[in-house]
């Protein structure tokens, strides 16, 4: 069974530092990787994807990501926060073949203190 | 021109109710589904279809019943609701892959959810 796993339910940075939210993932294939990002009262929106191919994803709003399989993670990093970054983060877990579903983690609320 | 629409964004309503939340997509995507996201933000699917046909159906009261007359629409009809149906449903759509599977590497197009409370 596929699951990931968020590092703090909450992370607060500063206005211009750097962004780094944590995912680890569990799967017995390779999986493909997701980010996405709520504002509040809002659905989903994709920041970025791995499926195959480079290992560093860039994504929207300035954020990236790193698929590193051996230590299965999929962090997501921005170098300088923004006031706008405020939201909460999902990490999610799929593969391919067949109807496969995504698997959401449990999200990461990111405070910016100006 | 929104891609995944759904209504009502809001509903309050009583326990012992029957209400539905209805969802549309104009992408051309193939493959739609249901999440409920709860109080802590956990997100877990309830269902999907592809084309019309029910393809996910994960643990879910058989209280909550889904509909999809056309691929573009997928509604979900909840009865005799309870206190802890309140949540926020997001209906969200993948593009279609190969063979009839959805393309899961695209990701999900969500809908801006509907917030359901049950008092």
């Amino acid at each position: 069974a596929q699951s990931v796993t968020q590092l703090g339910s909450h992370v607060s940075v500063s206005e211009g530092a750097l962004v780094l939210l944590r995912c680890n993932y569990s799967s017995s294939v390779p999986p493909y990787l997701f980010w996405y990002v709520q504002y509040p009262n809002q659905g989903l929106q994709l920041l970025l994807k791995y499926t195959t191919g480079a290992t560093l994803v860039k994504g929207i709003n300035g954020f990236e990501a790193e698929f590193k399989k051996s230590e299965t993670s999929f962090h997501l990093t921005k170098p300088s926060a923004h006031m706008s970054d405020a939201a909460e983060y999902f990490c999610a877990v799929s593969f391919a073949g067949g109807y496969q579903k995504v698997t959401f983690g449990t999200g990461t609320k990111l405070q910016v203190i100006p | 021109d929104t891609a995944v629409s759904q209504t009502p964004k809001y509903l309050v309503t009583q326990m012992g109710n029957d209400k539905s939340i209805k969802c549309e997509q104009n992408l051309g995507h193939d493959t739609m589904y249901w999440y409920k996201q709860d109080s802590k933000k956990f997100l877990k699917i309830m269902f999907s279809y592809n084309n019309k046909e029910l393809i996910i159906n994960e643990t879910v009261p058989n209280r909550f019943s889904p509909k999809s007359p056309d691929k573009a629409h997928l509604n979900l009809h909840i009865n005799s609701l309870e206190l802890g149906d309140s949540a926020v449903y997001f209906c969200a759509s993948s593009q279609p892959g190969g063979r009839g599977y959805p393309a899961i590497n695209y990701g999900y197009t969500f809908g801006s959810g509907t917030r359901l409370t049950v008092v």
